[in-house]
């Protein structure tokens, strides 16, 4: 069965500062999918970025981009210029076979 | 905003009674899912289904049936509610068609309280 680690409960910024997030998650499966999802205070789940395994080449959408280490099981999420609307849970969340789980969350508190 | 509808989005019940959450969608996806979120945990796979009438466990189905009897309508029943049952229920659709894989569209959530 596959699992979704996020080993930091919580993280803060600050204000135009970078920050990283990290998920690892365990599967025998070569192809697959990965999600960052972010749930701000108003508790709806909006797709931040997504990742295919078979692409070598890391997402990028505008201030957020992933590392995607294949190998390492590895999906860690880097928000720059980080903003006040960017406080939010986070969630890392493997796809296969239209299945998706979920990681625990990173709660995210970006601070002036 | 993917048409997605969740109801009723409050709701609040006692131990033994029967509930019924209903998702309704718009977009005509083949996979619908009903996740519960709890703290600590995130969001657990109760439920979903591929198709009319096809449908699969996930990591929590104990204590709760699902039916998909249109494409459009997906509906979570909880035969006997429990306290441990008290939770967030998200709704979510999805297109997968041959290789290509769509990310989840979430309802709103519903809010159930069981006492």
């Amino acid at each position: 069965a596959q699992t979704v680690t996020q080993s930091q409960p919580e993280m803060s910024v600050q204000e135009a500062e970078t920050v990283t997030l990290s998920c690892t998650y365990d599967t025998s499966e070569n192809n697959y999918y990965l999600f960052w999802y972010k749930q701000p205070p108003s508790r709806q789940m909006i797709l931040v970025i997504r990742q295919e395994a078979y692409k070598q080449q890391n997402a990028t959408e505008n201030r957020f981009s992933v590392n995607f280490q294949k190998a390492a099981k590895s999906f860690s999420l880097k928000i720059s210029d980080s903003q006040l609307g960017d406080t939010a849970m986070y969630f890392c969340a493997f796809m296969k076979g239209g299945k998706l789980i979920f990681g625990t969350g990173t709660r995210l508190q970006v601070f002036p | 905003d993917a048409g997605i509808t969740q109801s009723p989005r409050h709701k609040v019940t006692e131990t033994g009674t029967p509930v019924t959450l209903r998702c309704h969608q718009t977009e005509n996806h083949r996979y619908m899912y009903w996740y519960r979120q709890d703290p600590g945990h995130g969001l657990r796979l109760i439920h979903y289904s591929y198709g009319v009438k096809d449908t699969d466990k996930g990591e929590v189905s104990d204590g709760y049936s699902v039916s998909r009897s249109k494409t459009e309508d997906f509906l979570l029943t909880l035969e006997s509610a429990t306290s441990s049952q008290t939770s967030v229920y998200f709704c979510a659709i999805s297109e997968i068609i041959a290789t290509y894989t769509g990310e989840l569209f979430f309802g709103e959530g519903s809010r159930l309280t069981v006492l």
